[in-house]
């Protein structure tokens, strides 16, 4: 079992450039999250998926953040027209319900130049 | 919403001494508490956790304490090795019920256990 991949593991983009982001979860795993991480903070819960379908996006900042699960291939968290603020470190994590740990992967470091 | 406070921001022991990281959290239907480490570069890796039909927890090295009444749960580390050396999360959200099984994390514990 490969645990949850995250790719890329570093991304640059230019102010205003779009970046997205991509989760495969574990075998098996239905339940998908993002967290962000800034610099010397916890991290921020931002968006709650389920194959197809959003649970709850309610983490995630109303403009330019977006997120999908799609029933085959990767989860992606997509932030358009990107500001220096949005640079990060983007975790992803999966499940499969909620009688288990969530297991995390290696994360993509965002920054935005 | 949920509110973690986590103590000390940064703990620095020697070789072979316990290491204890505190946690206070504020919504009383959080019934579900992990700890994470996460080295550097890494993402967090779970390492121990607790739900609130529990007082006490232990694996190995490592033990977790809740008090639901006062709202607090600990990290016990006992006999730390260099290899402990990471930052340490606490976490708490509401499993069950219909719950979206959210983590609200702590601002993360420092741990450098010296040689």
């Amino acid at each position: 079992n490969a645990g949850v991949m995250q790719n890329p593991r570093h991304l640059v983009r230019r102010r205003g450039q779009e970046a997205r982001l991509r989760c495969s979860p574990m075998k098996g795993h239905s339940h998908v999250y993002w967290y962000r991480q800034l610099p010397e903070e916890g991290l921020k819960f931002m968006v709650y998926l389920q194959k197809e379908n959003i649970i709850d996006e309610s983490g995630m900042p109303k403009e330019r953040f977006s997120a999908e699960f799609p029933k085959e291939g990767p989860s992606i968290l997509r932030i358009q027209q990107v500001v220096r603020g949005d640079s990060a470190a983007y975790f992803c994590a999966s499940c499969p319900g909620q009688n288990y740990g969530y297991t995390f992967g290696s994360g993509t470091r965002l920054t935005v130049v | 919403g949920e509110n973690v406070e986590q103590h000390p921001s940064t703990l620095s022991v020697q070789e072979g001494d316990s290491a204890v990281i505190k946690c206070t959290y504020s919504d009383s239907a959080s019934n579900y508490f992990p700890w994470y480490k996460q080295e550097l570069g890494k993402g967090p890796q779970l390492i121990i956790d607790i739900r609130s039909n529990v007082g006490e927890k232990k694996d190995q090295r490592i033990a977790v304490t809740l008090n639901k009444t006062a709202k607090h749960f600990s990290l016990h580390i006992t006999e730390t090795q260099p290899e402990d050396s990471a930052v340490y999360f606490c976490a708490a959200s509401r499993i069950g019920g219909g719950s979206n099984y959210k983590l609200t994390f702590g601002k993360g514990t420092l741990l450098t256990v010296n040689p």
